[in-house]
């Protein structure tokens, strides 16, 4: 059963410090993603990696970085936290292939910024 | 500027009747649409896709209808159930290798028993 494990179901931190996400896929899947869903909104991409090293921008990277040092691994970094960073965040995997494939999520984190 | 649009933030309907969901997207280069169904506190989980050479693909009580000259595509439940009580969230992508989406903001579906 494939499966994305998020490191933190809920979470809460102050403005100004660094926030660690983790999330571990064990599906050998070469794509990354992480996404933060508000009301209304939907899911909004910040960003994604198609391969260990490689990162690219989503739609709303501004204050976030990400990390990819091992293929089943997408680590996401609030570098100086912010109330506005308040949100569910959720991380999703992928196959890369020839054919469209859905991307599997992971159970999310809830993060408050204090 | 959202390129997926889905103009019904909630949705009720009886438990037994036909729940009909929409998504309307402006970006023609579109061509492979997706639905995913939320639980809240569980991440977003497939539920049904569509490639734009199709108008119809059904999965036994789930079919996802694409209108490519309207920009338009609706997710129906027949019989809906009160398990089928998620949101809902409509995704398109125009990205071959990336898988990489673009997601509607989400209906709010329940099923009143």
């Amino acid at each position: 059963d494939v499966k994305v494990t998020q490191s933190s179901r809920y979470l809460v931190k102050r403005t100004g410090e660094k926030v660690f996400l983790e999330c571990v896929q064990d599906m050998d899947h070469e794509n990354m993603f992480w996404y933060r869903q508000d009301p209304g909104l939907g899911l909004r991409l910040i960003y994604f990696s198609y391969d260990v090293k490689m990162k690219e921008k989503g739609d709303i990277p501004e204050g976030y970085s990400v990390s990819r040092e091992k293929k089943e691994r997408f680590s996401l970094i609030l570098e100086s936290a912010s109330t506005n960073q308040t949100s569910m965040y959720l991380c999703a995997s992928t196959l890369r292939s020839a054919s469209y494939n859905e991307q599997f999520f992971g159970p999310g984190t809830r993060l408050t910024v204090l | 500027d959202q390129q997926v649009k889905q103009n019904s933030p909630s949705l009720s309907v009886q438990e037994g009747r036909i729940s009909i969901l929409n998504c309307d997207y402006t970006n023609s280069m579109f061509d492979y649409f997706l639905w995913y169904k939320k639980y809240p506190a569980e991440g977003p989980t497939f539920l049904i896709s569509i490639s734009s050479i199709k108008d119809k693909n059904e999965d036994g009580r789930f079919t996802v209808f694409l209108n490519k000259s309207a920009k338009h595509l609706s997710l129906h439940i027949v019989p809906s159930q009160p398990g089928d009580s998620a949101v809902y969230f409509c995704a398109a992508s125009v990205d071959n290798y990336g898988q990489n989406f673009v997601f509607g903001p989400g209906t709010r579906l329940s099923v009143l028993p």
